[in-house]
């Protein structure tokens, strides 16, 4: 089973719909980060939590909120869905070892926005 | 202020000759640097990493060279294999930083 799953995996929806992403893992890390992938422009930080009561805005956070209703489930949702909000999403957990963060990434939801 | 740059989009390369993947940073408080390879599909999954105070890493085929003056890291892969073919991400952090990823380099490996 994997770690850190992502639901759903594909999502098609219109301009100005709200719609919700989530993300739970299994590996009982308490950082948890959303991301997306925009072709040419690499993975962007979106939010992330170091906790349950942490929530903190990435780079760009505009149009995005999330939720992090417990350890395990940290969930993204769009407002009002416009088109440039059309990426691949992914979800990730992190841990330290040896004072290294290793982030360990779900497999990605793939929205498109008309 | 992108931290982590990668200048090449893409790269391609012959089977069993080595790749080298490069990455170019500005934070110079960054305490260590992982390298990500991304299937399409599929989300990155961790590769390879290096400390701050180490300048080399070796896995396997893959080894990572850190030139701190240069700020300045690099992913060779040897011998290079079809399946290595992926986009691969570098990143940096540290205990008072996020990891920030680079944009990506595609690498390609021919047969």
């Amino acid at each position: 089973d994997a770690d850190v799953t992502q639901t759903p995996r594909n999502r098609i929806t219109k301009t100005g719909k709200r719609i919700m992403l989530e993300c739970s893992q299994t590996k009982g890390h308490d950082r948890m980060y959303w991301y997306r992938q925009d072709p040419g422009l690499g993975l962007r930080l979106i939010y992330y939590s170091f906790d349950v009561k942490d929530i903190n805005k990435g780079e760009i956070s505009d149009g995005y909120s999330v939720s992090r209703q417990a350890q395990a489930k940290f969930s993204l949702s769009l407002e009002s869905a416009i088109p440039n909000q059309t990426a691949l999403y992914f979800c990730a957990t992190s841990d330290f070892t040896e004072n290294l963060e290793t982030q360990y990434f779900g497999p990605g939801t793939r929205l498109l926005v008309l | 202020d992108q931290q982590v740059k990668q200048n090449s989009p893409s790269l391609s390369v012959q089977e069993g000759r080595i790749s080298i993947l490069n990455c170019d940073y500005t934070n110079s408080m960054f305490d260590y640097f992982l390298w990500y390879k991304k299937y399409p599909a599929e989300g990155p999954t961790f590769l390879i990493s290096i400390s701050s105070i180490k300048d080399k890493n070796e896995d396997g085929r893959f080894t990572v060279f850190l030139n701190k003056s240069a700020k300045h890291l690099s992913l060779h892969i040897v011998p290079s294999q079809p399946g290595d073919s992926a986009v691969y991400f570098c990143g940096g952090g540290g205990s008072n930083y996020k990891l920030t990823f680079g944009k990506g380099t595609l690498l390609t490996v021919n047969p």
